[in-house]
Protein backbone atom coordinates (compact mmCIF):
# COMPACT_ATOMS: atom_id res chain seq x y z
CA UNK A 1 0.00 0.00 0.00
CA UNK A 2 1.31 3.30 -0.92
CA UNK A 3 1.46 5.62 2.30
CA UNK A 4 3.06 9.40 3.37
CA UNK A 5 3.85 9.78 6.72
CA UNK A 6 4.29 13.33 7.87
CA UNK A 7 6.06 14.05 11.22
CA UNK A 8 8.12 17.70 12.58
CA UNK A 9 4.99 19.65 13.02
CA UNK A 10 4.41 22.03 16.15
CA UNK A 11 4.75 24.95 17.89
CA UNK A 12 7.03 27.45 16.96
CA UNK A 13 7.87 31.05 17.55
CA UNK A 14 7.45 34.05 14.78
CA UNK A 15 10.85 33.85 13.43
CA UNK A 16 11.89 30.01 14.01
CA UNK A 17 12.34 27.31 12.55
CA UNK A 18 10.84 23.40 11.66
CA UNK A 19 11.70 20.74 9.47
CA UNK A 20 9.33 18.33 7.97
CA UNK A 21 9.97 14.96 7.21
CA UNK A 22 7.35 12.45 5.39
CA UNK A 23 8.71 9.07 5.14
CA UNK A 24 6.87 7.21 2.18
CA UNK A 25 6.64 3.56 1.80
CA UNK A 26 4.66 1.09 -0.85
CA UNK A 27 6.33 2.77 -4.38
CA UNK A 28 9.93 3.30 -6.11
CA UNK A 29 10.22 6.85 -4.04
CA UNK A 30 13.14 8.06 -6.24
CA UNK A 31 10.72 7.77 -9.68
CA UNK A 32 8.12 10.12 -8.53
CA UNK A 33 8.18 13.97 -8.28
CA UNK A 34 7.01 15.08 -4.35
CA UNK A 35 5.61 18.13 -2.97
CA UNK A 36 4.17 19.81 0.01
CA UNK A 37 0.78 21.65 -0.11
CA UNK A 38 -0.56 23.86 2.87
CA UNK A 39 -4.14 24.36 4.06
CA UNK A 40 -4.36 27.18 6.62
CA UNK A 41 -7.55 26.59 9.35
CA UNK A 42 -10.85 26.96 7.65
CA UNK A 43 -9.22 27.74 4.46
CA UNK A 44 -8.45 26.62 1.02
CA UNK A 45 -5.41 24.38 -0.39
CA UNK A 46 -2.32 26.15 -1.47
CA UNK A 47 1.04 24.66 -3.24
CA UNK A 48 3.76 25.24 -1.69
CA UNK A 49 6.81 23.25 -3.28
CA UNK A 50 7.58 20.48 -5.59
CA UNK A 51 10.80 18.38 -5.98
CA UNK A 52 11.76 15.99 -9.07
CA UNK A 53 12.41 12.18 -8.81
CA UNK A 54 16.29 13.05 -8.91
CA UNK A 55 15.82 15.99 -6.46
CA UNK A 56 17.60 18.13 -8.76
CA UNK A 57 14.79 20.65 -9.91
CA UNK A 58 12.79 22.45 -7.74
CA UNK A 59 9.99 25.05 -7.80
CA UNK A 60 8.27 27.21 -4.51
CA UNK A 61 5.39 29.62 -4.12
CA UNK A 62 6.82 32.91 -4.09
CA UNK A 63 5.75 33.64 -0.17
CA UNK A 64 8.28 31.03 1.12
CA UNK A 65 11.21 31.40 -1.39
CA UNK A 66 14.09 32.08 0.36
CA UNK A 67 13.30 30.79 3.68
CA UNK A 68 11.74 27.14 2.78
CA UNK A 69 13.81 24.53 1.51
CA UNK A 70 12.27 21.28 -0.17
CA UNK A 71 14.82 18.41 0.05
CA UNK A 72 14.79 14.75 -0.35
CA UNK A 73 16.93 11.41 0.72
CA UNK A 74 16.08 8.47 -1.76
CA UNK A 75 18.03 6.26 -0.56
CA UNK A 76 15.65 7.04 2.83
CA UNK A 77 12.64 7.60 0.76
CA UNK A 78 11.97 10.36 2.65
CA UNK A 79 10.64 13.90 1.93
CA UNK A 80 11.56 17.17 4.29
CA UNK A 81 10.84 20.61 4.24
CA UNK A 82 13.12 22.67 5.74
CA UNK A 83 11.07 25.69 7.32
CA UNK A 84 13.07 28.94 8.41
CA UNK A 85 11.97 32.70 9.66
CA UNK A 86 8.02 31.02 10.34
CA UNK A 87 5.29 33.63 10.10
CA UNK A 88 1.87 33.62 11.39
CA UNK A 89 1.08 33.70 7.85
CA UNK A 90 2.74 29.98 7.52
CA UNK A 91 0.73 28.42 10.20
CA UNK A 92 -1.23 25.33 8.19
CA UNK A 93 -1.66 21.82 8.10
CA UNK A 94 0.70 20.70 5.88
CA UNK A 95 0.50 17.73 3.46
CA UNK A 96 3.14 15.51 1.50
CA UNK A 97 2.21 14.70 -1.98
CA UNK A 98 3.37 12.30 -4.85
CA UNK A 99 3.14 12.89 -7.96
CA UNK A 100 1.73 11.05 -11.11
CA UNK A 101 4.02 10.00 -13.67
CA UNK A 102 4.85 12.86 -15.55
CA UNK A 103 4.03 11.88 -19.74
CA UNK A 104 5.79 15.52 -20.56
CA UNK A 105 7.69 17.71 -18.17
CA UNK A 106 8.25 17.33 -14.52
CA UNK A 107 5.05 18.07 -12.76
CA UNK A 108 1.58 16.71 -12.39
CA UNK A 109 -1.38 15.65 -10.10
CA UNK A 110 -1.03 15.07 -6.76
CA UNK A 111 -2.35 11.33 -6.29
CA UNK A 112 -1.15 10.19 -2.86
CA UNK A 113 -1.67 12.78 0.13
CA UNK A 114 -0.55 12.27 3.72
CA UNK A 115 -2.64 13.10 6.82
CA UNK A 116 -0.84 15.73 7.00
CA UNK A 117 1.17 17.74 10.44
CA UNK A 118 -0.10 20.75 12.17
CA UNK A 119 2.71 24.26 12.54
CA UNK A 120 2.04 26.12 14.66
CA UNK A 121 3.15 29.97 14.76
CA UNK A 122 2.43 31.98 18.04
CA UNK A 123 4.55 33.63 20.41
CA UNK B 1 0.72 33.50 -11.81
CA UNK B 2 -2.41 31.92 -12.91
CA UNK B 3 -5.70 32.51 -10.65
CA UNK B 4 -7.95 29.88 -10.76
CA UNK B 5 -11.63 30.97 -9.77
CA UNK B 6 -14.14 28.38 -9.05
CA UNK B 7 -17.89 28.83 -8.96
CA UNK B 8 -20.44 28.53 -7.79
CA UNK B 9 -18.64 28.87 -4.26
CA UNK B 10 -21.69 26.98 -3.05
CA UNK B 11 -23.61 24.15 -4.60
CA UNK B 12 -26.85 23.07 -3.07
CA UNK B 13 -28.71 19.51 -4.65
CA UNK B 14 -30.34 16.97 -3.38
CA UNK B 15 -29.25 13.20 -3.46
CA UNK B 16 -29.54 12.05 -7.09
CA UNK B 17 -29.03 15.87 -8.88
CA UNK B 18 -26.30 16.40 -11.15
CA UNK B 19 -24.03 18.77 -9.81
CA UNK B 20 -21.62 21.20 -12.33
CA UNK B 21 -18.67 22.84 -11.37
CA UNK B 22 -16.46 25.34 -12.70
CA UNK B 23 -13.26 26.40 -12.67
CA UNK B 24 -11.92 29.12 -14.56
CA UNK B 25 -8.49 30.21 -15.53
CA UNK B 26 -6.69 33.64 -15.71
CA UNK B 27 -5.19 32.59 -19.03
CA UNK B 28 -4.75 29.34 -21.20
CA UNK B 29 -3.21 26.52 -19.27
CA UNK B 30 -1.92 25.62 -22.66
CA UNK B 31 -3.31 22.05 -22.63
CA UNK B 32 -4.83 20.27 -19.92
CA UNK B 33 -2.75 20.27 -16.95
CA UNK B 34 -5.52 20.44 -14.83
CA UNK B 35 -6.94 18.31 -11.76
CA UNK B 36 -9.85 18.18 -9.53
CA UNK B 37 -9.67 16.89 -5.85
CA UNK B 38 -12.37 16.24 -3.38
CA UNK B 39 -11.93 17.03 0.46
CA UNK B 40 -14.04 15.83 2.80
CA UNK B 41 -13.66 17.52 6.62
CA UNK B 42 -11.17 17.22 8.58
CA UNK B 43 -9.34 14.78 5.89
CA UNK B 44 -6.76 14.98 3.54
CA UNK B 45 -7.72 15.83 -0.02
CA UNK B 46 -8.22 13.31 -2.77
CA UNK B 47 -7.64 13.39 -6.61
CA UNK B 48 -10.37 13.12 -8.43
CA UNK B 49 -9.41 13.68 -12.02
CA UNK B 50 -6.23 14.78 -13.98
CA UNK B 51 -5.33 15.91 -17.40
CA UNK B 52 -8.90 17.76 -16.91
CA UNK B 53 -10.68 14.60 -18.20
CA UNK B 54 -8.92 11.82 -16.66
CA UNK B 55 -10.21 10.02 -13.74
CA UNK B 56 -7.72 8.77 -10.88
CA UNK B 57 -7.67 4.99 -9.95
CA UNK B 58 -10.96 4.04 -7.81
CA UNK B 59 -12.78 7.41 -8.78
CA UNK B 60 -16.60 5.85 -9.99
CA UNK B 61 -17.39 7.07 -13.24
CA UNK B 62 -20.17 9.22 -12.24
CA UNK B 63 -17.30 11.99 -11.50
CA UNK B 64 -16.06 13.63 -15.10
CA UNK B 65 -13.92 16.92 -16.06
CA UNK B 66 -13.79 18.36 -19.46
CA UNK B 67 -12.51 21.47 -20.64
CA UNK B 68 -9.20 23.24 -21.88
CA UNK B 69 -7.57 26.16 -22.35
CA UNK B 70 -8.90 28.45 -19.71
CA UNK B 71 -12.61 26.75 -18.80
CA UNK B 72 -13.02 23.63 -17.28
CA UNK B 73 -15.94 21.80 -15.84
CA UNK B 74 -16.35 19.03 -13.22
CA UNK B 75 -19.62 16.90 -13.54
CA UNK B 76 -21.21 14.55 -10.76
CA UNK B 77 -23.53 12.63 -12.42
CA UNK B 78 -25.72 11.37 -9.62
CA UNK B 79 -24.90 12.94 -6.04
CA UNK B 80 -24.31 9.79 -3.62
CA UNK B 81 -24.59 10.84 0.10
CA UNK B 82 -20.25 10.81 0.09
CA UNK B 83 -19.97 13.14 -2.73
CA UNK B 84 -21.48 16.20 -0.60
CA UNK B 85 -17.94 17.50 0.16
CA UNK B 86 -15.56 20.67 -1.47
CA UNK B 87 -13.94 20.33 -4.63
CA UNK B 88 -10.86 22.28 -5.76
CA UNK B 89 -8.97 22.59 -9.16
CA UNK B 90 -5.87 23.02 -9.53
CA UNK B 91 -3.27 23.51 -12.24
CA UNK B 92 0.14 21.85 -12.36
CA UNK B 93 1.16 23.77 -15.95
CA UNK B 94 3.31 26.55 -14.63
CA UNK B 95 4.60 27.10 -11.45
CA UNK B 96 3.19 28.26 -8.88
CA UNK B 97 1.04 25.28 -8.59
CA UNK B 98 -2.24 27.03 -7.83
CA UNK B 99 -5.20 25.97 -6.99
CA UNK B 100 -8.97 27.42 -7.05
CA UNK B 101 -10.91 28.61 -4.18
CA UNK B 102 -13.23 25.71 -3.81
CA UNK B 103 -16.57 24.82 -4.39
CA UNK B 104 -18.90 23.37 -1.39
CA UNK B 105 -21.31 20.56 -2.65
CA UNK B 106 -24.26 20.42 0.34
CA UNK B 107 -27.12 18.86 0.62
CA UNK B 108 -30.26 20.58 -0.14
Amino acid sequence: EVQLLESGGGLVQPGGSLRLSCAASGFTFRSYAMGWVRQAPGKGLEWVSSISGSGGITSYIDSVKGRFTISRDNSKSTLYLLMNSLRAGDAAVYYCVKCLPAVTGIWTASDVWGRGTMVTVSS
Amino acid sequence: EIVLTQSPGTLSLSLGERATLSCRASQSLGGTNLAWYQQNPGQAPRLLIYGASSRATGIPDRFSGSGSGTDFTLTISRLEPEDFAVYYCQQYGSSPFTFGGGTKVEIK
